[in-house]
């Protein structure tokens, strides 16, 4: 079976420029996870959803910062303008329903970006 | 609020040496309790879980109790390779409201031959 499947894995761009990353869940998986990885603040949850549906997006960092789910098997994240503190590692994780909070996360390869 | 806290790294180990990493852990409720790892260039990947207190979660020779009396989750190897160079890190998952998981800012280790 295919994991999370997040594309692209390296994006490099200018400040100002529009980036979009994204995301294919595990097929049957419920909940979609966006999370931000960085040496300094290290893992973090940015927002997540389930059944489609953003229910926590308290850890996106400002406005420029939107996610999307139009269906079950794709998700955004996108980042309008960029910035160079923006540069991190991007990665998408997906869990299902029924395991509530005993279940695993499955991860992506992630998307690491670089704004310059 | 939830958190983890894991022992900062780097942790430098020679092979066949035992290792731990400390974890610990402020939640509301009873979470569950995760430990992920991460080789280079990849995704997270869970290592071992444990989803009540008392519980031992083990895999590869890695081993972590859930103990609520010290809101702890250490992991431990008695032998480590060189292979087992990666990051890991520790993880709760709420098991109420939207049953997101929070990480700790993860411990790099390394194994020398």
């Amino acid at each position: 079976d295919a994991g999370v499947i997040q594309s692209p894995r390296h994006e490099v761009t200018e400040m100002g420029q529009e980036v979009t990353l994204r995301c294919k869940p595990i097929s049957g998986h419920d909940y979609l996870f966006w999370y931000r990885q960085t040496m300094m603040r290290g893992l973090e949850l940015l927002i997540y959803f389930n059944n489609n549906v953003p229910i926590d997006d308290s850890g996106m960092p400002e406005d420029r910062f939107s996610a999307k789910m139009p269906n079950a098997s794709f998700s955004t994240l996108k980042i309008q303008p960029s910035e160079p503190r923006d540069s991190a590692v991007y990665f998408c994780a997906s869990r299902r329903q029924g395991a509530r909070g005993t279940g695993e996360l499955f991860f992506g390869e992630g998307s690491r970006l670089t704004v310059l | 609020g939830d958190s983890v806290t894991q022992m900062e790294g780097p942790v430098t180990l020679s092979e066949e040496a035992f290792l731990t990493i400390n974890c610990t852990y402020t939640a509301t409720g009873y979470p569950s309790l995760f430990w992920y790892v991460q080789y280079p260039g990849e995704g997270l990947q869970l290592l071992l879980k444990a989803t009540k207190a008392d519980d031992k979660g083990s895999n590869k020779g890695f081993e972590a109790t859930y103990r609520k009396e010290t809101t702890s989750f250490h992991l431990e190897k008695g032998s480590v390779q060189v292979s087992d160079s990666a990051v890991y890190f520790c993880a709760l998952s709420l098991n109420t409201g939207g049953f997101k998981t929070i990480f700790g800012a993860g411990t790099r280790l390394f194994v020398k031959a």
